[in-house]
């Protein structure tokens, strides 16, 4: 099975940093993704990091560390329309040679001004 | 490019009845996806198809649950008869690869179909 661990909530300011934490335990990995979801909204694809390390898109990063199970997102410069859910998801092995995504169960991103 | 399209939107109906939801998929995608989201939760994989074959469905209450894509387009997914724990938004989503794709192929959602069971 596939577990994945982040924090419920996090709350910061309008133009600060926040980084939201992911750990998971699967059975086959293949990388980390993360989804955004405002309230009400569809979730949207933000990143995906296949390989170790850092990828960066805009104001948005994204880490992975296969060997500590771990992976973030890291939001800089945060506007008050970051505020969201915020959602890891593990690609790992379906049926056959399929892959499939489980996500985690969220993290609700307060950005205060 | 039309996004994923979704119908209906909100869905009332008491426990033990029947419900259908329906979805376009973006035009050319491969492979498409529906999702159960329970309130404070995260999108739970139910089935995964490939063109109009089901590539997982491990996770689908089949008693209950079922779902369809004739021709490799749009699909329907139906639930017969209701609990009240099926009550959860409902998502669809589609990808341009195939789901056995090396490479990621990013997921793009439908708003979603909000269904309350009573």
């Amino acid at each position: 099975g596939q577990s994945l661990e982040q924090p419920s909530e996090v709350t910061a300011v309008e133009g600060a940093i926040v980084q939201i934490n992911c750990t998971y335990q699967t059975s086959g990995f293949y990388g980390l993704s993360w989804y955004q979801q405002h309230d009400g909204g569809a979730p949207t694809f933000l990143s995906y990091n296949g390989l170790d390390g850092l990828e960066e898109t805009g104001r948005f990063s994204s880490f992975l560390s296969r060997s500590d199970s771990y992976g973030y997102l890291l939001l800089q410069e945060l506007q008050m329309k970051d505020s969201a859910s915020y959602f890891c998801a593990v690609r790992v092995p379906s049926s056959g040679s399929a892959r499939q995504l489980t996500f985690g169960s969220g993290t609700q991103l307060t950005v205060l001004p | 490019e039309a996004g994923v399209a979704q119908s209906p939107r909100y869905k009332i109906i008491e426990k033990r009845q029947s419900v259908a939801f329906w979805c376009n998929p973006i035009s050319g995608h491969a492979t498409l996806y529906w999702y159960q989201q329970i309130l404070g939760q995260g999108p739970k994989l139910l089935i995964q198809f490939q063109n109009n074959g089901v590539v997982d469905d491990s996770q689908l209450p089949k008693d209950r649950f079922s779902a369809e894509r004739l021709k490799g387009v749009d699909s329907t997914l139906k639930i017969q008869p209701a609990k009240l724990e099926d009550s959860a938004v409902y998502l669809c989503a589609s990808s341009f690869g195939t789901p056995d794709s090396i490479n990621y192929n990013e997921q793009f959602f439908g708003p979603g179909t909000r269904l309350t069971v009573l």
